[in-house]
C-alpha cells in the first residue's frame, strides 16, 4: 500500500461546478498537508498549507483534514475554466525541512 | 510570495554529456532545497536533499555519482546529470524551504531530452 493515495482522474467538470479532490494517507505520522496545483510542464503552486483537523478556507477553495480518518480533501466553488489543471495533494511528518510525500495527482478539467 | 527560479527551463544534449540545473530562491533564503524527478503523467519523484554546506542525501535507487548536488549558498543549488543517457530524459523540479512560512515554493521545472 502506498503511503499517499490519490485518484489520478481524470476528473471533467462543467464550469460553475463544484469541486471535490480527496487522498488518503496509511501513516498517521504525517502532520503536516498541502494541496498543490500543477499546470501543464510547470512546476507545482502551493495552494493551501493545513497541519490540523478541520476546515481552511482561501477564496473559493476549501481545504479538510480528517485525521482520525487519515483523509484530506480539497474544494472548489464555482470552478472556472483556469482550474483545470492538475492537483496534487502532499504531506510530512514533521514541519522545516522535511521532504513532502506527494500523491499522483488528480487531472482536472473544468469545461466551459 | 517566494520565488524560486530554474534554469534553463529546458534543455536537448547528446548522450554521455553532462548538464548542469540552477535552482534560485529569489526573495528568501533556503537552507534545505530539494530536487524532483516528474515522468509524463507522473507525482513528483524526491530524488535528494540538500542542506547548505553540506553534502546532499539522496533517495534509495538514486546514484549520487551520477546526479551531484552542490548547495553552495542560501539561494542556489544546483544539480550536474553526468554522462546522460536518454532514460534520464524527464521533468525536474526543485524546490526550497522558507524558514519564515516553513513551506516549500517549487520552481517552474528544467525540461531534459537526452538524444
Amino acid at each position: 500500500q502506498k503511503e499517499v493515495e490519490q485518484d489520478p482522474g481524470p476528473l471533467s467538470v462543467p464550469e460553475g461546478a463544484i469541486v471535490s479532490l480527496n487522498c488518503t494517507y496509511s501513516n498517521s505520522a504525517f502532520q503536516y498537508f498541502m494541496w498543490y496545483r500543477q499546470y501543464s510542464r510547470k512546476g507545482p503552486e502551493l495552494l493551501m498549507y493545513t497541519y490540523s483537523s478541520g476546515n481552511k478556507e482561501d477564496g473559493r477553495f476549501t481545504a479538510q483534514v480528517d485525521k482520525s480518518s487519515k483523509y484530506i480533501s480539497l474544494f472548489i466553488r464555482d470552478s472556472q475554466p483556469s482550474d483545470s489543471a492538475t492537483y496534487l495533494c502532499a504531506m510530512r511528518k514533521g514541519s522545516g525541512n522535511t521532504p513532502l510525500v506527494f500523491g499522483k495527482g488528480t487531472r482536472l478539467s473544468v469545461i466551459a | 510570495g517566494a520565488v524560486v527560479s530554474q534554469h534553463p527551463s529546458w534543455v536537448i544534449c547528446k548522450s554521455g554529456t553532462s548538464v548542469k540545473i540552477e535552482c534560485r530562491s529569489l526573495d528568501f533564503q533556503a537552507t534545505t532545497m530539494f530536487w524532483y524527478r516528474q515522468f509524463p503523467k507522473q507525482s513528483l519523484m524526491l530524488m535528494a536533499t540538500s542542506n547548505e554546506g553540506s553534502k546532499a542525501t539522496y533517495e534509495q535507487g538514486v546514484e549520487k555519482d551520477k546526479f551531484l548536488i552542490n548547495h553552495a549558498s542560501l539561494t542556489l543549488s544546483t544539480l550536474t546529470v553526468t554522462s546522460a543517457h536518454p532514460e534520464d530524459s524527464s521533468f525536474y523540479i526543485c524546490s526550497a524551504e522558507s524558514k519564515l512560512t516553513d513551506t516549500q515554493y517549487f520552481g517552474p521545472g528544467t525540461r531534459l531530452t537526452v538524444l
